[in-house]
Parts: structure tokens; sequence; C-alpha cells
């Protein structure tokens, strides 16, 4: 199996701040992965696609990018509706394998 | 607008049985491929089933293949979760979820989630 290993596990910016969460894969996934927003109690949102193309209605501010098996998530101008725990998902291979989150708070 | 709505969650005791469902709306379900993910409490996302849109191909994670069956009814636009033999270790919040047209596991709608707890 995959694995995705996201990091930071937690944390904490300010109002404008911009923020990168990373995730690792154990080996190569190309550009199958997603990134996914979710607030307490909610299900989770897409963001990001193919690492870096945004989903429908997904604000600018959010931004994906991808160098080897490394992939990004970059939010700029931190706002508090922002604060949620961030998830990656690969789909290059089954099993699906998520990253295990970044909390964010603001 | 799409719409993906969970139902059937509920308690059950360990070695039970129970069956989620998750009724589609706004799209055209048998060409898109569903998907089951779960979290268990205060945990991450756990991908737990695939099912293509013509319901010929399943792929299920190892922690409940054997235990669990996905299917689904194009004419009702209903997908399912059949769970048996279950365990403690299966209490969580049950998402369906809808993969994108374009690849296979490229979520891009998810439904409001259903509780499941297991528990004697």
């Amino acid at each position: 199996d995959i694995q995705m290993t996201q990091s930071p596990s937690s944390l904490s910016a300010s109002v404008g701040d911009r923020v990168t969460i990373t995730c690792r894969a154990s080996q190569g996934i190309t550009n199958y992965l997603a990134w996914f927003q979710q607030k307490p109690g909610k299900a989770p949102r897409s963001l990001i696609y193919l690492a870096s193309s945004l989903q429908s209605g997904v604000p600018s501010k959010f931004s994906g990018s991808r160098s080897g098996t490394d992939f990004t998530l970059t939010i700029s101008s931190l706002q508090p509706e922002d604060s949620a725990t961030y998830y990656c998902l690969q789909y290059n291979t089954y099993p699906l394998t998520f990253g295990g989150g970044t909390k964010v708070e603001i | 607008e799409v719409q993906l709505v969970g139902s059937g969650g509920g308690f059950v005791q360990p070695g039970g049985s129970l069956r989620l469902s998750c009724a589609a709306s706004g799209f055209t379900f048998s060409s898109y491929a569903m998907n089951w993910v779960r979290q268990a409490p205060g945990k991450g996302l756990e991908w737990v089933s695939t099912i293509s849109g013509s319901a010929h191909i399943t792929y299920y994670a190892a922690s409940v293949k054997g235990r669990f069956t996905i299917s689904r009814d194009n004419s009702k636009n209903t997908l399912w979760l059949q769970m048996d033999s279950l365990r403690v270790e299966d209490t969580a919040v049950y998402y369906c979820a809808r993969d994108s047209a374009n690849y296979w596991g490229e979520i891009d709608y998810w439904g409001q989630g259903s509780l499941v707890t297991v528990s004697s």
C-alpha cells in the first residue's frame, strides 16, 4: 500500500498568513493527489484534484503543487473560515490512502 | 445540484449487521463510480470501498474485505454498504462519496455521513 505522510499534524497561524501543508507519498503517484477540507462535525469538502487543479467553486487562495513525491497545499491570506483539518488523498493505486490530516488553527 | 444523502446508521452489537444507504440526485448516477469512506471518532479519513458505475468492479480495504459488501441500483440512484460481522473498531461516521468523471478515486462530492456505533 502507498503511505501518505502528512505534515505538520497541526499548526497555528494568524489572519492574513500564508500556510503550507505537505504530503509525501511512499512511492510515485504521478499527479493523482487530491486535497480536502473538513470542519468539525461536517463532511469533507473537495478542494484540489490532480495535485494542482482547483475544484469548481473553490477560491483561488487555495493552491496545490508537486515536486516528485512531495505534494503541497498552500493557503494564502488565511481567514477565520479556513480553520479546519486538511487531508490529502492518493488515488494512483488501490487501496486509496489518506494522509493523517493537518489541523489548522487561527 | 449534486446531492448524496446517507441513511441507515445506528447502534449494533459486535458480530451484528447493518446496511447503509446513500441516495444520489442531481447527476447521472450510473455514469459515476462511488465510494464509502469512514472516520472513526477523533480520527482521520479511511477509504473503505469503491464500486464502478456499472457495478461490475469493486474494491475493498483489507480491513473490511470479506465482511462488507458494496452495491448499487442505478434504477433507484442508490448506493449501499452491507456491513456484516461488525467489530468495535468499525465504529465510525460513514460517508458516501462520488468519483469525478475523469479518474477512479478522484472524489469530488461527499454525502453528509451516517454514524455507526458498534458496542456491547
